[in-house]
């Protein structure tokens, strides 16, 4: 069965940028999550949806950051504009209900 | 809010011995799940091991084991047999049952080094 899948893996732009990070959940699950990982913070959790309906948005840093998930097999993570203080691995997992979070093998991004 | 702990920011085992790294929470729920993912250099996370918070029977899966301790809201693994593979980031994470909020909550992690 296919994971959960992210896309670009590795990302580097420069300031200023608008960058876009994918995500294709595994297949019938109705939860989607949005992690950051840093050194300084560790795991966070930036924003999750059900149903493609955002939940909990309020780990989202800033008003750069924006997320949506038009369809049940798809989402996007964008940050516009960004800054290097968004460099990070963002991780974006699924899940069914009371289930176990399935992580995707994330996105490092650098910002420079 | 719930908080996740791990004392230990890296952990060292000899090869086959066993190793246990530490887990400590903070919530006001008494229903909950509690997980381990590992995370290798490759970067992926990985679930390890889960915990449902009514179930008073510690968790098995191979090698590894859990001690779960609900009045002290600890949450222990104990990696038995350690071998090379095992070296990683280990994440002790925390979710609430019911409610609504699927979200995790992370501990900072433990690296664990096992030397051959």
């Amino acid at each position: 069965d296919a994971g959960v899948i992210q896309s670009p893996r590795h990302e580097v732009t420069e300031m200023g940028q608008e960058v876009t990070l994918r995500c294709k959940p595994i297949s019938g699950h109705d939860y989607l999550f949005w992690y950051r990982q840093t050194m300084m913070r560790g795991l966070e959790l930036l924003i999750y949806f059900n149903n493609n309906v955002p939940i909990d948005d309020s780990g989202m840093p800033e008003d750069r950051f924006s997320a949506k998930m038009p369809n049940a097999s798809f989402s996007t993570l964008k940050i516009q504009p960004s800054e290097p203080r968004d460099s990070a691995v963002y991780f974006c997992a699924s899940s069914s209900l009371n289930q176990p979070q399935h992580f995707g093998d994330g996105t490092r991004l650098s910002i420079l | 809010a719930q908080t996740v702990t791990q004392s230990q920011p890296e952990m060292s085992v000899q090869e086959a011995e066993t190793v246990t790294l530490s887990c400590t929470y903070d919530t006001s729920e008494s229903d909950y799940y509690l997980f381990w993912y590992k995370q290798p250099p490759s970067r992926q996370m990985i679930l390890v091991i889960r915990q449902e918070a009514y179930k008073q029977q510690n968790a098995t899966e191979n090698r590894f084991s859990v001690n779960f301790q609900k009045a002290a809201k600890s949450f222990s693994l104990k990696i038995s047999d350690s071998q090379l593979g095992d070296a990683a980031m280990y994440f002790c994470a925390y979710r609430s049952h019911g409610g609504g909020s699927e979200k995790l909550v992370f501990g900072k992690g433990t690296k664990l080094t096992v030397n051959p």
